[in-house]
């Protein structure tokens, strides 16, 4: 199974709700990173957390993690219909690096 | 600055040519990579560079895929032999360091007839 997985797969939400996806990993990471991709553009990086961090914030953006149990999440906050896109958790094991299958989040004006 | 470039941005070939993919990095960063991302998949790592020099090359697909990175800079990847399961989103970054933000290219998009 792949380093990086993402929960939920699809998110549907009103605009102004908060959006929880997380993140599960299964090897030791040096850090984190979420990415965005909205539908027909490219990849856009939103935040990088490190081993040694908890949290870190980012705008409406908040990023949580757990080396413990290997997780991440990520939550935006106050949703609008722009932040429609598909979310990826990257991490790197080794000499690679892994991005998960993302979470697809649908912000309904 | 201007950010990571790719070219061609599309590209369609038969199957059985050989293809020659180009990319960009932001000027100044050491780390480049290749993914490649078919149709509503997620990404798949192919390779890195740190410098001219990749130092695992486990994640090409097969013996047809190979790249090169020249200078520090520029880096091509090249498809020989082309396959219809090729066809994706060539997808390239680069970093200031290996691990750190990665800033995401256009992408090549590839068809394989």
């Amino acid at each position: 199974s792949q380093q990086g997985e993402e929960d939920p797969q699809a998110l549907s939400i009103q605009e102004g709700e908060n959006a929880t996806m997380n993140c599960s990993y299964k090897t030791s990471i040096n850090n984190l990173q979420w990415y965005r991709q909205n539908s027909g553009r490219g990849l856009v990086h939103l935040i990088l957390i490190r081993s040694n961090e908890r949290e870190k914030h980012s705008g409406r953006l908040r990023v949580t993690l757990d080396t413990s149990k290997k997780s991440s999440s990520l939550l935006i906050t106050a949703s609008r219909a722009a932040d429609t896109a598909s979310y990826f958790c990257a991490t790197d094991t080794g000499n690679q690096f892994y991005f998960g299958t993302g979470t697809s989040l649908t912000v309904i004006p | 600055g201007a950010g990571v470039s790719q070219s061609p941005s599309n590209k369609v070939t038969e199957k059985g040519k050989d293809v020659e993919l180009r990319c960009d990095p932001i000027s100044g960063h050491t780390a480049l990579y290749w993914y490649r991302q078919s149709l509503g998949q997620g990404l798949e790592f192919l390779i890195y560079f740190q410098g001219n020099s990749a130092p695992d090359k486990s994640g090409l697909p097969s013996d047809r895929f190979s790249a090169e990175r020249t200078g520090g800079s520029v880096s091509t990847l090249t498809i020989q032999r082309t396959q219809q399961e090729d066809s994706a989103v060539y997808l390239c970054a680069s970093s200031w360091e290996w691990r750190e933000t990665q800033y995401f290219g256009p992408g090549t998009r590839l068809l394989v007839l």
